[in-house]
């Protein structure tokens, strides 16, 4: 059993189309973290949420922070070809950061 | 900067055989961690150093040994290479824990006959 579970696993759209991803947690978090990773790269950072009901806006890219502190979601309006990667929810539990399984979400012209 | 540098970018190993992966950074992070990137299971942590001098064990460490001689350097060695060690690893550096950003670097993909 993960500490961060991610949802869909998968999800293949078509460009304009919005979509929302999913990253869920029995935990509370002090603050959760959203990145995406393309094929044969590292992960890179989009956004860390630290308050409980925090919405934060990135172009097209909206996240929410639960009130509880447990669970967060990435909006994207209007997806675009560019949108397409792995998008990978984190926390700090304990000392160390760690990750759910991912969101691979393709986007097609 | 260079920001978080990987080598090699692959390698391709036979059972039993013994190799270090390097990782090494320029932003004068205290806390590097290394994972493995396998599909269906995200990242998961293999070993992690708060500092120079100092590791820990992360969920997988198992087959894998680290250290921390410096603030720049944290290699990561297979002491004998398993078909299970197949995979791509990343290692990571960031300025601390809380709320702060992970640089990851490009990236070793493994591949152990």
């Amino acid at each position: 059993t993960q500490l961060l579970e991610q949802s869909p696993q998968f999800l293949s759209i078509q460009e304009g189309e919005n979509l929302t991803v999913y990253c869920n947690s029995s935990s509370v978090f002090s603050s959760l973290q959203w990145y995406r990773q393309e094929p044969g790269e590292g992960p890179v950072l989009l956004v860390t949420v630290v308050t409980g009901g925090e919405v934060k806006k990135l172009k097209r890219l909206t996240f929410q922070f639960g009130d509880a502190r447990k669970d967060s979601s990435l909006h994207i309006t209007a997806a675009q070809p560019g949108d397409t990667g792995l998008y990978l929810c984190a926390g700090v539990y304990g000392q160390n950061f760690v990750f759910g399984p991912g969101t691979r979400l393709s986007v097609l012209p | 900067n260079a920001g978080v540098t990987q080598t090699p970018k692959f390698q391709v190993l036979k059972t039993g055989q013994s190799m270090t992966l390097q990782c090494a950074q320029d932003m004068n992070h205290e806390y590097m961690s290394w994972y493995r990137q396998d599909p269906g299971m995200g990242l998961r942590l293999i070993h992690y150093s708060v500092g120079a001098g100092i590791t820990d064990q992360g969920e997988v460490p198992n087959g894998y040994n680290v250290s921390r001689s410096t603030t720049e350097d944290f290699p990561l060695r297979l002491l004998s290479a398993a078909p299970s060690q197949t995979s791509v690893y990343f290692c990571a550096s960031s300025p601390g824990l809380a709320g702060e950003t992970q640089y990851f670097g490009p990236g070793t993909r493994l591949l152990v006959l």
